[in-house]
């Protein structure tokens, strides 16, 4: 079985651009998180779904956005990048929000 | 105060050591804890996951929670160098989701042959 997909694996953009990021949960999985992952901050939350419906979100500006289809497929996007939005973004899938989370390798963001 | 505080290392062992990792947390709600490994440009992975106080064995690894003192432990026994990599706590609350983890910042292992 195929694991999480994320796409792209690498981005350079600069500041004031926006950024869609993409994943593919492992088949059959309808729950979707988004983490940021950073030196300083570690692996903080950032918006979690199921069946296309956010469930929790965590502690970030409204620059900030995520959504999920039909297919569980989801994407995140971050509008008028900054400096510190560098990180790299991960993307875990479960089979339900209360299942094991299985990590995507990740995208790496870096904003010039 | 973070609500998970992790030493980050990095922490350097000779092949065949006891090594323990460690986390600390303030909330006292958090009822799952669990331990991702993450290899360098990958995604984390979970090793062990363990539901309220008490010990679980998995091969070489150990988990251990303590609750009363909010402590929680990951041990490796007989260590090897394909056990270098970046160690990860995590836990949440009973209720929440496991989409909401609070993770720890993760200790850096290395162990050398």
């Amino acid at each position: 079985k195929a694991g999480v997909t994320q796409t792209p694996r690498y981005l350079i953009k600069t500041r004031g651009q926006q950024v869609t990021l993409s994943c593919s949960p492992i088949s059959g999985h309808r729950s979707v998180s988004w983490y940021q992952q950073t030196p300083g901050q570690g692996l903080q939350f950032l918006f979690e779904y199921f069946s296309e419906t956010q469930r929790n979100k965590g502690n970030f500006p409204g620059r900030f956005s995520g959504r999920q289809f039909s297919n569980s497929r989801s994407e995140m996007n971050v509008s008028t990048l900054e400096l510190g939005d560098s990180a790299l973004y991960l993307c875990a899938s479960s089979f339900s929000p209360k299942e094991t989370q299985y990590f995507g390798p990740g995208t790496r963001l870096l904003v010039l | 105060q973070k609500e998970v505080e992790q030493d980050p290392g990095p922490l350097s062992v000779p092949e065949g050591a006891i090594v323990s990792l460690n986390c600390t947390y303030s909330n006292s709600a958090f009822q799952y804890f669990m331990w991702y490994r993450q290899y360098s440009r990958k995604g984390p992975e979970l090793l062990m996951y363990t539901y309220s106080s008490g010990n679980k064995e998995d091969g070489r690894f150990t988990a251990q929670v303590d609750k009363s003192s909010k402590y929680i432990s990951l041990f490796i026994r007989d260590s090897q160098p394909s056990d270098s990599a970046t160690y990860l706590c995590a836990m949440r609350r009973h209720g929440g989701s496991q989409g909401n983890l609070i993770f720890g910042k993760g200790t850096k292992l290395s162990v050398k042959p």
